[in-house]
């Protein structure tokens, strides 16, 4: 079956990078893209970008263009997303997910990685 | 604000009906793109509920359907239970350049 596992909590200082992996299992990964969304404490999902596992192409939410670099390693099968210059804003949960084959949804999820940003 | 709008919160009995509403614009839903739905537990990552409008993966019970008309989506769960209470989020995807994916702000769904 489909897992997406995800590495474990970070605690980063203002103005430092946190990269978070997601390696993937149960298909082949380069059919499917990945999307990472995040969750800020006791509030809604907000989408950062997603990456094409095939070729490698980005999108990236507006807010977060310069700011946030998406990679994949298909020999690993797996996702990794890097978040530069953080704040205490971006304290948050970050998910990967996979993108369903042929619209915009996405099937399964990785179990969260909780990022604190705190001096 | 979310560009997706969803109401805040909703409550039904177990057994009745309820609908969580999911409201976007022309450049989104209105557009023609599809609409999904996820129900996220405490604690857990979402779960995919409904995809492209209205399809539910397997696994899902029936009880749950989705909906699309013009620039907004529904979501309905019939026969509702206990184990239903949990939050409810809305996506699709937009034109606009701002994001491309875009999530309603979630529904707390409360079974009284």
């Amino acid at each position: 079956q489909v897992h997406l596992v995800q590495s474990g909590a970070e605690v980063k200082k203002p103005g430092a990078s946190v990269k978070v992996s997601c390696k993937a299992s149960g298909y082949t990964f380069i059919t499917y893209g990945i999307n990472w969304v995040r969750q800020a404490p006791g509030q809604g999902l907000e989408w950062l970008g997603s990456i094409s596992a095939y070729n490698g192409y980005t999108n990236y939410a507006q807010k977060f263009q310069g700011r946030v670099t998406m990679t994949t390693d298909t020999s690993t099968s797996t996702a990794y997303m890097e978040l530069r210059s953080l704040t205490s804003d971006d304290t948050a949960v970050y998910y990967c997910a996979r993108q369903i084959l042929g619209t915009t949804g996405f099937d399964y999820w990785g179990q969260g990685t909780l990022v604190t940003v705190s001096s | 604000q979310s560009v997706l709008t969803q109401p805040p919160s909703v409550s039904g009995a177990p057994g009745q009906r309820v609908t969580i509403s999911c409201t976007g614009s022309s450049s989104n839903i209105g557009a023609g793109y599809d609409v999904h739905w996820y129900q996220q537990l405490p604690g857990i990552a979402p779960k995919l509920l409904i995809f492209g409008n209205s399809n539910r993966p397997s696994g899902v019970p029936d009880r749950f359907s989705g909906s699309k008309s013009g620039t907004s989506g529904s979501l309905a769960i019939t026969g509702l239970q206990a184990e239903d209470e949990a939050d409810y989020y809305c996506q699709s995807y937009d034109s606009s350049l701002s994001a491309y994916v875009v999530f309603g702000g979630g529904t707390k769904l409360t079974v009284l």
